[in-house]
């Protein structure tokens, strides 16, 4: 059974362009999560989505967006890059929305703004 | 709001001993998740343990083993006879109502030969 792929594993790019990144969950799984995760803040919460919906959103301002299309595969968009946005985004997966089954991640996507 | 607090940055233990890793949590919900998620360097953060807040019965899994103790919102996770690939990132987190967990800020483990 294939886990939660995420393209690309890493990306550079300048500042002020936008980036897409992409995440394909467990087959079945319905709930897509995204953390970017930095050595400075720890790992946070961006948002899930569940059945094409957004179902919870954490504080990030409103460059960060994402999507879940009908195969449940989900991208993360962030425009007008920042230093700040340098990170590890990671994508992960679970069969419901509820907070008891725990996630399945991915290896993540290291994103590099210069 | 949930916080989750691991006081221990890094630690290290000799291969085959035990070690025991803290996490303190604070919430105001009943029911909720804890986990232990291990961070290789790989970077792909795996699901060690899971404990239901419900459930009085400390949860196992082979050599991990976990401490909840739930009136001193405290669950530590006990990793026995280690081995060199548990070399990690350890992260414990909390899971409510929703799928958005919180995760502690991490302790680094080191297994020395």
């Amino acid at each position: 059974k294939a886990g939660v792929t995420q393209t690309p594993r890493y990306l550079i790019k300048t500042r002020g362009q936008q980036v897409t990144l992409s995440c394909s969950p467990i087959s079945g799984h319905r709930s897509v999560s995204w953390y970017q995760q930095t050595p400075g803040q720890g790992l946070q919460f961006l948002f899930e989505y569940f059945s094409e919906t957004q179902r919870n959103k954490g504080n990030f301002p409103g460059r960060f967006s994402g999507r879940q299309f009908s195969n449940s595969r989900s991208e993360m968009n962030v425009s007008t890059l920042e230093l700040g946005d340098s990170a590890l985004y990671l994508c992960a997966s679970s069969p419901v929305s509820t907070g008891g089954y725990g996630y399945t991640f991915g290896s993540g996507t290291r994103l590099t703004v210069v | 709001a949930q916080t989750v607090t691991q006081s221990q940055p890094e630690m290290s233990v000799q291969e085959a001993e035990t070690v025991t890793l803290s996490c303190t949590y604070d919430t105001s919900e009943n029911n909720y998740y804890l986990f232990w998620y291990k961070q290789p360097p790989s970077r792909q953060m795996i699901l060690v343990i899971r404990q239901e807040a419900y459930k009085q019965q400390n949860a196992t899994e082979n050599r991990f083993s976990v401490n909840f103790q739930k009136a001193a919102k405290s669950f530590s996770l006990k990793i026995s006879d280690s081995q060199l690939g548990d070399t990690a990132m350890y992260f414990c987190a909390f899971g409510g109502a929703t799928n958005k967990l919180i995760f502690g800020t991490g302790t680094l483990l080191a297994v020395q030969p």
